[in-house]
């Protein structure tokens, strides 16, 4: 079966940086990503990692490495609006994208 | 209408009434997905459909089957329904499953509770 793990919550202050840990034990492995979910909202796509390294996009950044079966997303500048739930996802096969439980990230003043 | 449309946003059912959710997506994609997300669980995959062929059918009891008319709309009738049911199911709809990044364009989804 799919195993995806990523922290439950985390809490930080405005301007700061959060990083978000995800491991994975998947039967196949065609990228991971990372969506952003505002409560009662769609998730939001953020990052893809196919290739291990790091892919910065702005304020958000993802790291992969397949051998370790690990991913991070971090979050630099901590904004107010950036209080969501964070999905780290493992694509597997040709359809099959299967999800992490979800982090919800708390911004505080 | 932009992006994927899903209706109704709120649903509250008995076991034995019939209802359908609809999934509409105006980005030209080629397939749609319907996922289910109970509280403090991941999201789980349901069904993919690939212009309008069912490609993947995940461990989902039988009394659930879709309908896909054609590749913009995705329905998931409601009947039979049990108390587990409840829960907020989302679509998503993709490009091309088969290339590249494949990412997943979600609706905001439709909250469903059975009494």
């Amino acid at each position: 079966g799919q195993n995806i793990d990523q922290p439950t919550e985390m809490t930080a202050t405005e301007g700061a940086i959060v990083q978000i840990n995800c491991t994975y034990q998947t039967s196949g492995f065609n990228g991971l990503f990372w969506y952003q979910q505002h409560a009662g909202e769609a998730p939001t796509f953020l990052s893809y990692n196919v290739l291990d390294g790091l892919e910065e996009k702005g304020r958000f950044s993802s790291f992969l490495s397949r051998s370790k079966g690990y991913s991070y997303l971090l979050l630099k500048e901590l904004q107010m609006k950036d209080s969501a739930s964070y999905l780290c996802a493992v694509r597997d096969g040709d359809y099959k994208l299967s999800f992490g439980a979800g982090t919800t990230v708390t911004v505080r003043a | 209408e932009t992006g994927v449309t899903q209706t109704p946003r709120h649903l509250v059912m008995g076991m034995t009434n019939k209802k359908s959710l609809k999934c509409e997506q105006h980005l030209g994609h080629n397939a749609m997905y319907w996922y289910k997300q109970s509280a403090k669980k991941p999201l789980e995959l349901m069904f993919v459909y690939s212009l309008e062929e069912r490609v993947e059918n995940n461990s989902v009891p039988s009394r659930f089957s879709p309908e896909c008319p054609n590749s913009s709309h995705l329905f998931l009738p409601l009947h039979p329904l049990q108390p587990e049911d409840s829960a907020l199911y989302l679509c998503a709809s993709s490009q091309d499953p088969a290339s590249g990044a494949n990412v997943l364009t979600f609706g905001a989804g439709s909250r469903l509770t059975v009494l």
